[in-house]
């Protein structure tokens, strides 16, 4: 009964190839995330989408491109990939606490794409 | 602009204290929050604290926020061996559905 769900945890594909990453969450929350973690670990928000909307898109090639089928799914799915694609990518879902006006956001396990 | 940081590296033997400290910029940060990161795993939430709080204990983790010198602090009491792992400050500098704003990540490394 995992929380959120990220497929595939590997990814290991050529420059110039297209590929999608899935996540899913089972936690009835409203807000997803993705964010890429670089070789030195450091985590950078890409998108969030809240009920299917997008909300946050950061600065970000076009290549990269979210869909939200339902709230519960969020995938990513790149073309044209290239060298430099080649990070961790976290899927994040999170869930507005009542009155508080802010939120906490769970984490997936993570996708390890690799461009060669 | 809204930056967290964060010392890269700690290291620590078994049974001592481990103290992980945090500085951010945007004081209308409403909520603080410490993530574990294992080798090759995810991001797991260890805890978070309201802007409002100055302490907040969690059996042996205990977060210290000092929001004047927008300072936060992370003691883990009794560190074990699986404890190693790199611990990531975050904050949130908006509403509900806002990014969060995570530090550089501090490498804790605990010998036996």
């Amino acid at each position: 009964d995992t929380a959120v769900s990220q497929t595939p945890k590997y990814l290991v594909t050529q420059m110039g190839n297209d590929k999608s990453i899935k996540c899913e969450q089972n936690l009835g929350h409203d807000t997803m995330y993705w964010y890429k973690q670089d070789s030195k670990k450091f985590l950078k928000i890409m998108f969030s989408y809240n009920n299917k909307e997008l909300i946050i898109n950061e600065t970000v090639p076009n290549r990269f491109s979210p869909k939200s089928p339902d709230k519960a799914h969020l995938n990513l799915h790149i073309n044209s990939l290239e060298l430099g694609d080649s990070a961790v990518y976290f899927c994040a879902s999170s869930q507005e606490l009542a009155g508080a006006h802010t939120d906490t956001q769970y984490f997936g396990p993570g996708t390890r794409l690799t461009v060669l | 602009g809204e930056d967290v940081e964060q010392s890269l590296f700690l290291s620590v033997r078994e049974g001592d204290s481990s103290v992980i400290n945090c500085t951010y910029t945007d004081s209308s940060s409403t909520y603080l929050y410490w993530y574990k990161q294992e080798p090759g795993a995810g991001l797991q939430l260890l805890t978070y604290i309201f802007s409002n709080m100055d302490m907040k204990q969690d059996q042996r983790l205990t977060v210290l926020l000092n929001k004047k010198d927008k300072h936060l602090s992370l003691r883990i009491a009794d560190t074990q061996t699986g404890d190693s792992a790199i611990y990531f400050c975050a904050e949130n500098p908006g509403q509900a559905g806002t990014a969060l704003i995570f530090g550089k990540g501090t490498t804790l490394s605990v010998s036996s």
